[in-house]
């Protein structure tokens, strides 16, 4: 089915590894965004990627680096992980200019 | 600073009966508005919009208002049914200035009882 997908869906990390989230959309949309979700903080923006071959950083990049690989995929890298980093991870994408995100279904992080 | 606000976490509602979810926000810079549902372990999905040329849009059960003056915003499920149980997230942007991102609020779980 068309969407967004990511993976891994679940992820335990000792604090100070590093990992990379995987996501990749076949929407052919211009624009791709990663979100952290939080108990009674809702939806954070953490980095978005207006087009292929650029990216900007949102609310809350610290600790975040990411990757707009071509134009399906674009992957959050966190270098050195920490237990504030514990969140769920959203990445969506739309097409340019366009509010309609379509969501992937998320990937749990916990770090220990 | 949390620009875009919901400060009901939760409400409980009976089938057949007005839900009634409301948001504020707080940057005079917003001017599209939006609604989003998630369940539990998905994404969030679009539920429904309203540009701030609107005070009202419709669509079936759902209806979205919008009060400029106060800031403030709502969304109205009637009649409400199980299925409709979720979070709902309020979302905005400032249009032009902040491309396609989006600001969303702390949810609101809704919860309607059969």
């Amino acid at each position: 089915n068309a969407g967004v997908t990511q993976t891994p869906k679940f992820q335990v990390l000792k604090t100070g590894q590093s990992m990379t989230l995987q996501c990749a959309q076949d929407m052919n949309h211009n624009s791709m965004y990663w979100y952290r979700q939080d108990p009674g903080m809702g939806l954070r923006l953490i980095y978005y990627s207006a087009s292929e071959g650029t990216t900007d950083k949102g609310e809350v990049p610290n600790g975040y680096n990411v990757s707009r690989l071509n134009k399906r995929e674009f992957s959050l890298r966190l270098e050195s992980a920490a237990p504030s980093q514990t969140s769920v991870y959203f990445c969506a994408s739309s097409p340019q200019g366009n509010y309609g995100y379509t969501f992937g279904s998320g990937t749990r992080l916990t770090v220990v | 600073d949390q620009q875009v606000k919901q400060n009901s976490p939760s409400l409980s509602v009976q089938e057949g009966r007005i839900s009634i979810l409301n948001c504020d926000y707080t940057n005079s810079m917003f001017d599209y508005f939006l609604w989003y549902k998630k369940y539990p372990a998905e994404g969030p999905t679009f539920l429904i919009s309203i540009s701030s040329i609107k005070d009202k849009n419709e669509d079936g059960r759902f209806t979205v208002f919008l009060n400029k003056s106060a800031k403030h915003l709502s969304l109205h499920i009637v009649p409400s049914q199980p299925g409709d149980s979720a979070v709902y997230f309020c979302a905005a942007s400032a249009g032009e200035t902040s491309g396609s991102r989006l600001t969303f609020g702390e949810g609101t779980q809704l919860t309607v009882n059969p």
